[in-house]
């Protein structure tokens, strides 16, 4: 049972270029989240998927897209990087969104700096 | 809507000192609350929650948090510091959003041999 699994750990982009950060949990979980975690700003909400299926923008959602490609995987994508977009991104699950009391399991992160 | 209030980004204890974390929040609907650890380059893990029960939450490693209506507060608190409990400790709220969580700034705990 490895929880929440994020890939990759590290990446450097240049400004404009895209990529992929990928998302997998194996607790059957319905629910999945992406933040991103900077310096004094605690961690953001980017964008969740209530379930298969959905998903809706949070908190900073500008320049993010993301797919729920099945009930394991939550991807997020960047077409365009940009400087402000250096951060640590965590991808989260839980049982189900509508539980106010339900616990959000993290990923190990994923430390993207673009220059 | 939601927020939360972290009091101190950095907080220096000595070892077997005491630990105070401090989290206000505010919420437009009864609140649920949170309290997460990240060690150096991991993710959060959940440390206790808040769902409505008893005021006074237990959770591991010998931290507890006391929900404070009147206050508005949910702070972390345990009674002797250990030097494996250096990491940042994160309050969020979770309101009106379901799930969603509001996070707090964060505070880094640094322990003292």
């Amino acid at each position: 049972n490895a929880g929440v699994t994020q890939t990759p750990k590290f990446q450097v982009l240049k400004t404009g270029q895209s990529m992929t950060l990928q998302c997998a949990q194996d607790m059957n979980h319905n629910s999945m989240y992406w933040y991103r975690q900077d310096p004094g700003m605690g961690l953001r909400l980017i964008y969740y998927s209530a379930s298969e299926g959905t998903t809706d923008k949070g908190e900073v959602p500008n320049g993010y897209n993301v797919s729920r490609l099945n009930k394991r995987e939550f991807s997020l994508r960047l077409e365009s990087a940009a400087p402000s977009q250096t951060s640590v991104y965590f991808c989260a699950s839980s049982k189900a969104l509508w539980d106010r009391a339900v616990t959000q399991y993290f990923g190990p992160g994923t430390r993207l700096l673009v220059l | 809507a939601q927020s939360v209030t972290q009091l101190g980004s950095h907080v220096s204890v000595s070892e077997g000192a005491l630990v105070l974390l401090r989290c206000n929040y505010s919420s437009s609907v009864p609140p649920y609350l949170f309290w997460y650890v990240q060690y150096p380059n991991q993710g959060l893990q959940l440390l206790l929650k808040y769902t409505s029960a008893a005021t006074l939450v237990k959770g591991i490693n010998g931290f507890e948090a006391e929900f404070k209506k009147s206050e508005t507060s949910f702070h972390l608190t345990k009674p002797s510091a250990h030097m494996s409990d250096a990491a940042e400790y994160f309050c969020a709220v979770s309101g009106g959003g379901g799930s969603r969580l509001t996070f707090g700034e964060g505070t880094q705990l640094t322990v003292n041999p």
